[in-house]
C-alpha cells in the first residue's frame, strides 16, 4: 500500500532558530495535512492545503508557520522561529476525494521535534 | 465551533470480550465520522468511515454505528486481542469545506491475556 513518507524522523533546534519539517504525501492524492500531538495530548489539526493553497488553519498555525508544496511531490512545514512549546510530533498527512466530501486520512510516521 | 468527547481515557478489557468505545460531538452532526488507531509513537491509522445516513458499518472484527440523533458513535472490537490494544481515535470533519479532520483525545484501550 503506498505510503507518507516524512523527514526528519527527528530534529533538534534551538528556540528562535528556523525548522523545515518535509513530507512526500501520497501521488494521487488532493489533499495535504499537518497536525502535531504534544506528547501525551491529542492530535491537534494545524493546516489543510489544496490546489496549492491553504484550504483552513487552526489558531496554532499564526504567522510563524507556513506550508508549501515546492514541487508535484513534497509538501513542507516551515516554522519561522521556535519556540520551547513547538516541541511536538509533528504529523503529515494526505486524503483521496471518496466522494460525498468524505476525507480518509493517511498519516505519515510523524517527525519529532525538539527545541531546546 | 465542533467539540468530540472520548468518554474514557482508559479502558481494559479481557481477551476476548467486545471493546465498546465511545465518542460524542457537541454541535451539527457530521457528514461522516471516522475512527482511527495510534500506537505509541506513530501516526494514527484509519480504520472505518461511516456516513450521517449508514446507521452501522463493519469491518472484520471491527464494527461502528452512528446515531446522529445522540450525536454519538459507538465502536466495537469484537473477540478482542492483545494485539488491539493501542489508542483508539474518533475523528469528525468541521466546517462545510470537510477539509478538517478534527480528532477527540482518543481512548487507551489495553486487552489483558
Amino acid at each position: 500500500e503506498p505510503e507518507v513518507t516524512q523527514t526528519p524522523s527527528h530534529q533538534v533546534t534551538q528556540m528562535g532558530q528556523e525548522v523545515i519539517l518535509r513530507c512526500v504525501p501520497i501521488s494521487n492524492h488532493l489533499y495535504f495535512y499537518w497536525y502535531r500531538q504534544i506528547l501525551g495530548q491529542k492530535v491537534e489539526f494545524l493546516v489543510s492545503f489544496y490546489n496549492n493553497e491553504i484550504s483552513e488553519k487552526s489558531e496554532i498555525f499564526d504567522d510563524q508557520f507556513s506550508v508549501e508544496r515546492p514541487d508535484g511531490s513534497n509538501f513542507t512545514l516551515k516554522i519561522r522561529s521556535t519556540k520551547l512549546e513547538d516541541s511536538a510530533m509533528y504529523f503529515c498527512a494526505s486524503s483521496e476525494f471518496i466522494g460525498s466530501g468524505s476525507l480518509r486520512g493517511y498519516f505519515g510516521p510523524g517527525t519529532r521535534l525538539t527545541v531546546t | 465551533s465542533q467539540k468530540i468527547e472520548q468518554n474514557s481515557e482508559a479502558l481494559n478489557i479481557q481477551e476476548g470480550k467486545t471493546a465498546t468505545l465511545t465518542c460524542n460531538y457537541t454541535n451539527y452532526s457530521p457528514a461522516y465520522l471516522q475512527w482511527y488507531r495510534q500506537d505509541p509513537g506513530r501516526g494514527p491509522v484509519f480504520l472505518l468511515l461511516i456516513r450521517e445516513n449508514e446507521k452501522e458499518k463493519r469491518k472484520e472484527r471491527l464494527k461502528v454505528t452512528f446515531d446522529t440523533t445522540l450525536k454519538q458513535s459507538l465502536f466495537h472490537i469484537t473477540a478482542s486481542q492483545p494485539a488491539d490494544s493501542a489508542t483508539y481515535l474518533c475523528a469528525l470533519d468541521e466546517g462545510s469545506s470537510a477539509s478538517k479532520i478534527i480528532f477527540g483525545s482518543g481512548t487507551r484501550l489495553s486487552i489483558r491475556p
